[in-house]
């Protein structure tokens, strides 16, 4: 079957540095993707949203980049903050397929 | 997210209990979700519903009943609860009238152990 998956399970950055969040996707008709963050102790949060017609969305301090030729996405967080410790999963969906599949997560821990 | 609430929050209980989560939405979304999440298994679908009278199988339904009350409240039953089932279980919405039916709101999670 489908499915969405990430590159590592952990990643460790440097207060102030960038970090950025990789995620692999198989299915090539996937239109949609969603960027969330999982806090402990917390529901997903939403933060960030691309369609396949873009390349790159920016929000604040995050950067979404869609790679459709190699089915890879990834979520780029500027100036990182201990705010940013989290669990961050991407999400993808396929047009007329009301349901989302989500990847199974990245743990970002920042280093002060 | 605030808009969404989720009773109990934590919920120890043995098996062979008959265990009912609640969700509650004051987005006013038609659609809610239970996805339960397990370690390194990421986010699975257990029911979905659409509107009060459509209720619809995830991938992971079997074990598990569900309840449209309302369009603000959804609520999931374990007729029988297992210890395989001791997972952190989440609500969600969405709301098929903003043309964007795929981004889902989440709820603080229910923590259930069954021993």
């Amino acid at each position: 079957g489908e499915s969405v998956g990430l590159h590592l399970p952990t990643l460790s950055v440097q207060e102030g540095d960038n970090s950025i969040i990789n995620c692999a996707y198989s299915n090539s008709a996937s239109d949609y993707f969603i960027w969330y963050k999982q806090e402990s102790g917390k529901g997903p949060q939403f933060i960030i949203d691309i369609r396949s017609n873009m390349d790159k969305r920016q929000g604040q301090r995050v950067t979404v980049l869609l790679n459709k030729t190699v089915k890879h996405l990834s979520l780029q967080i500027a100036a990182t903050q201990p705010g940013d410790s989290a669990v961050y999963f991407c999400a993808e969906n396929t047009f007329g397929n009301e349901k989302l599949t989500f990847g199974t997560g990245t743990r970002l821990t920042i280093i002060p | 997210d605030a808009d969404v609430t989720q009773t109990p929050r934590n919920r120890i209980t043995k098996t062979g209990k008959r265990i009912m989560l609640e969700c509650s939405q004051t987005k006013g979304h038609d659609r809610m979700y239970w996805y339960r999440q397990d370690p390194g298994l990421g986010l699975r679908l257990i029911y979905y519903s659409f509107d009060v009278k459509d209720i619809n199988k995830g991938e992971i339904s079997d074990g598990y009943s569900v309840s449209r009350q309302a369009q603000a409240k959804f609520s999931l039953s374990l007729e029988s609860a297992i210890p395989n089932q001791t997972a952190l279980y989440f609500c969600a919405t969405s709301d098929s009238a903003s043309g964007r039916t795929d981004t889902q709101y989440f709820g603080p999670g229910t923590r259930l152990t069954v021993l």
